[in-house]
């Protein structure tokens, strides 16, 4: 299995610009994440999805935020419009529940100018 | 708030020498406890376990011990070898949201050679 698939590894942009992460969990995992890290906060989680359904957004920061799952294989995270403080390394993870072993993917390392 | 501690930012030990990386929490209600390893430009990857029914689960050269009454965890690397060198993270979770982990700041190992 290729793991969790996340997408641009590195992303610069300008303040005040849309950012879309995304990210493809492994196959027949029900359950999908989002975390950010900072050095500030360490890894937070921001959003998570089970079987394509967001059941906690309590760590979304704010309305700039936004996720997704259309489908058992994609998410995005999406910010809008984005700020400086929002430069971090997002991950995305996928487990299948009940499990409590998360896979992480590689993450987005996000640079926001 | 931060509910799961891990006071050691860095840690450098010899190889062959144990690696003991602790781990402190305050919410009782964790019952779950996770470490999780991460190398530079990758995402973290599961390494061992322990519920709180136990007090030491061992995998090989990794051992993980629970001190409930002090709330306290601790990861035993021995013997230690330089590709352990990594940041480590501590993670918790409750029984009824075993999705959601709360993760310590971390603790980079450096074994030296």
């Amino acid at each position: 299995d290729a793991g969790v698939i996340q997408s641009p590894r590195h992303e610069v942009t300008e303040m005040g610009q849309e950012v879309t992460l995304r990210c493809k969990p492994i196959s027949g995992h029900n359950s999908l994440f989002w975390y950010r890290q900072t050095m500030m906060r360490g890894l937070e989680l921001l959003i998570y999805f089970n079987n394509n359904v967001p059941i906690d957004d309590s760590g979304m920061p704010e309305d700039r935020f936004s996720a997704k799952m259309p489908n058992a294989s994609f998410s995005t995270l999406k910010i809008q419009p984005s700020e400086p403080r929002d430069s971090a390394v997002y991950f995305c993870a996928s487990t299948r529940q009940p499990a409590t072993e998360a896979f992480f993917g590689q993450g987005t390392r996000l640079t926001v100018v | 708030d931060q509910q799961v501690k891990q006071n050691s930012p860095s840690l450098s030990v010899q190889e062959g020498r144990i690696s003991i990386l602790n781990c402190d929490y305050t919410n009782s209600m964790f019952d779950y406890f996770l470490w999780y390893k991460k190398y530079p430009a990758e995402g973290p990857t599961f390494l061992i376990s322990i519920s709180s029914i136990k007090d030491k689960n061992e995998d090989g050269r990794f051992t993980v011990f629970l001190n409930k009454s002090a709330k306290h965890l601790s990861l035993h690397i021995v013997p230690s070898q330089p590709g352990d060198s990594a940041v480590y993270f501590c993670a918790a979770s409750t029984r009824g949201s075993n999705y959601k982990l709360t993760f310590g700041k971390g603790t980079l190992l450096t074994v030296n050679p």
